[in-house]
């Protein structure tokens, strides 16, 4: 199975703030990586899908990108909205696997 | 609108067997994968397999091979998912998602959650 390792598992950060998370896969996936967002109580919501491609509806301020087996997500101006818990997915093999998640938290 | 809606939450005692439903709507049901992914309280999303609507072919995750079934009725576009032999840590949300057949995009629709508890 191929492992995916989420870095940090939290994070507190402000209003306004650049934020990166990272996830490192354990062998290639190509670029069959996606990112979600959930919030309590809530089913996750796709963010970026296929490494850096947007979902239709979600906003500018969230990018993704690559590098080798390195995925970062990148929220370029936190809102009050973005406080959630974020998961990295790899869709490249069965099974499919989820990074361990990363809590944002207000600062 | 596209949508999963699930069935309604369950509890059940230790040992027994426990049905969800996802019915579709929306879209059209063949040409998505049906993933079922849970939740335990606190915890992070843990992936149980999947249904292709068209085929019925399933992949499972070997964690819960021999215990899962994943099926599907074409007729009214609902998936069903069963889990047997539930022990008190099967306690958890369980979601249903769609992914496209053609390409492993991301899941971009999901069910809203069944709350399972599995307690004597």
């Amino acid at each position: 199975d191929i492992q995916m390792t989420q870095s940090p598992s939290s994070l507190s950060a402000s209003v306004g703030d650049r934020v990166t998370i990272t996830c490192r896969a354990s062998q290639s996936i190509s670029s069959y990586l996606n990112w979600y967002q959930q919030k309590p109580g809530k089913a996750p919501n796709l963010l970026i899908y296929l490494a850096s491609s947007l979902q239709s509806g979600v906003p500018s301020r969230f990018s993704g990108s690559e590098s080798g087996t390195d995925f970062t997500l990148t929220i370029s101006s936190l809102q009050p909205e973005d406080f959630a818990t974020y998961y990295c997915e790899q869709s490249y093999s069965i099974p499919v696997t989820f990074g361990q998640g990363t809590r944002l938290e207000i600062k | 609108q596209v949508q999963l809606v699930q069935s309604g939450a369950e509890v059940k005692k230790p040992g027994a067997s426990v049905k969800v439903s996802c019915k579709a709507s929306g879209y059209i049901f063949t040409d998505y994968f049906i993933q079922w992914v849970r939740q335990a309280p606190g915890q992070g999303l843990e992936w149980m397999g999947r249904i292709n609507p068209n085929s019925g072919g399933t992949n499972y995750a070997k964690k819960f091979q021999g215990r899962v079934t994943m099926t599907r009725d074409t007729s009214i576009s609902t998936a069903y998912m069963e889990l047997s032999r539930l022990r008190s840590d099967d306690t958890a949300v369980y979601y249903c998602a769609r992914r496209i057949v053609a390409r492993p995009n991301g899941m971009d629709v999901w069910g809203q959650g069944t709350t399972v508890t599995v307690s004597s």
